[in-house]
């Protein structure tokens, strides 16, 4: 069975500190991608990376960084964590971008 | 640009009727059209997957359609059930590149009551 999973489902920080949110897949995909979502604006694409080592920027990049060492690993980065980044954050994989998306279960990140 | 449209943004039926979410697209070169679920607090669960060259898929009691030419898509539930109350979204991949990215609708929210 497929899997997806989120470093944690419930997160708080404080504003200013550097936040680390981590993704691992167990189906060899090519394909990791984050986003976030909130009410009224839907899902919104931060970054995605389509090989290790490569990535692209997404329809909202501003305040993040991400990092693929490894093709099962992808690390989503708030380098000082502000208050508008209160959101849930959502990870996928897929084999292809023609191939389903499997989605992890969340996290839902509360900066104070 | 692309657009995705779910109309309406929420629904209520009671148990045991059919019934169909629809998504809207503005541009009908899509490489393939994707349902999710998603549960509230939860991530999305892919149901369906229609590439451009089909016109429906079936799983169960899901039937998505999709006609590329009005830029619109279906997806039908047979004999609703509580456990079918949820966020419903669809997501179309304009083209095919190692880069691609789909573009989400903004859900509808069904709500069957028993």
């Amino acid at each position: 069975d497929v899997k997806v999973t989120q470093s944690s489902r419930y997160l708080v920080k404080r504003t200013g500190e550097k936040v680390f949110l981590e993704c691992v897949q167990d189906m060899d995909h090519e394909n990791m991608f984050w986003y976030r979502q909130d009410p009224g604006l839907g899902l919104r694409l931060i970054y995605f990376s389509y090989d290790v080592k490569m990535k692209e920027k997404g329809d909202i990049p501003e305040g993040y960084s991400v990092s693929r060492e490894k093709k099962e690993r992808f690390s989503l980065i708030l380098e000082s964590a502000s208050t508008n980044q209160t959101s849930m954050y959502l990870c996928a994989s897929s084999r292809d971008p023609s191939y389903e998306q499997y989605f992890g279960p969340g996290t839902r990140l509360t900066v104070t | 640009k692309q657009e995705v449209t779910q109309i309406p943004a929420a629904l209520s039926v009671p148990e045991g009727e059919n019934l169909v979410l629809n998504c809207s697209f503005t541009d009908s070169a899509i490489y393939n059209l994707q349902w999710f679920r998603q549960d509230p607090g939860k991530g999305l669960t892919s149901l369906l997957l229609i590439q451009s060259s089909q016109r429906e898929q079936t799983s169960g009691r899901l039937n998505a359609s999709l006609d590329k030419s009005s830029g619109r898509s279906t997806l039908y539930i047979a004999a609703s059930q509580p456990g079918d109350s949820a966020t419903y979204l669809c997501a179309v991949l304009p083209g095919y590149s190692s880069a691609s990215k789909i573009i989400f609708g903004s859900g509808t929210r069904l709500s069957i009551r028993p």
